[in-house]
């Protein structure tokens, strides 16, 4: 069955940790992608990679960093660099870096800074 | 940056159709109009995609005017399962970057 996946669904950190959110494809898709969504509000773009080993920043990216080691999978760390990491965080991925290409999204992240 | 502007929210009746307009004034020339569709807490979901006139799939249609600074997106017969927060997406002509609207949530009643 295929899909992109996301875990944990729901995260709960202490104010001044490092969190990993996990994002895993296996569409066998080139380019990823690391969204946030705050309440009410659309989604907004932190990082994406078009390749293996090589990833772009977005319009959001301080705070944030990513690792493309492998083509299923792009983790995204949110600092204690980031000054209000509470949203809800959304991954996807597309069949090439075309940008025109539709984009599949995971089911999300809900990360909650204590 | 472009802005995406589309009505904060909308209400309709089940068998009706809904029209969501998406302004956007500084489109990149070679760039598609996307729309997804969002439940609650889950990642949007492609509904359609065009460039000029008029596409249409068969979950919607979508018009483009010819100076494509505007798009519409039309759901035929809504059903209380299309309730649901609806984005457009096109890319800016300064930045080329591609940015979502902020979205129209549309509440279907019974």
């Amino acid at each position: 069955d295929g899909g992109i996946t996301q875990s944990p669904k729901y995260l709960f950190r202490k104010e001044g940790q490092n969190v990993t959110l996990s994002c895993e494809q296996n569409l066998n898709h080139d380019a990823m992608y690391w969204y946030r969504q705050d309440p009410g509000q659309g989604l907004r773009l932190i990082y994406y990679s078009q390749i293996v080993n090589d990833f772009q920043k977005g319009d959001i990216a301080e705070g944030y960093s990513v690792s493309r080691e492998k083509k299923e999978s792009f983790p995204l760390t949110v600092t204690s660099a980031q000054k209000n990491p509470t949203a809800f965080y959304l991954c996807a991925s597309s069949i090439d870096p075309d940008r025109h290409n539709e984009q599949f999204f995971g089911p999300g992240t809900r990360l909650t800074v204590l | 940056l472009a802005k995406t502007t589309q009505p904060i929210s909308m209400d309709s009746y089940e068998g009706q159709e809904v029209n969501i307009t998406c302004s956007h004034n500084n489109i990149a020339t070679n760039d598609y109009i996307t729309w997804y569709q969002q439940f609650p807490s889950q990642g949007p979901r492609f509904i359609i995609q065009g460039y000029k006139t008029k596409v249409t799939n068969e979950v919607a249609s979508l018009f483009i005017p010819a100076d494509r600074k505007s798009s519409t997106l039309s759901l035929p017969r809504v059903s209380l399962s299309d309730t649901a927060v609806y984005y457009c997406l096109v890319g800016d002509g300064n930045t080329d970057k591609l940015i979502f609207g902020t979205g129209t949530r549309l509440q279907v009643f019974p």
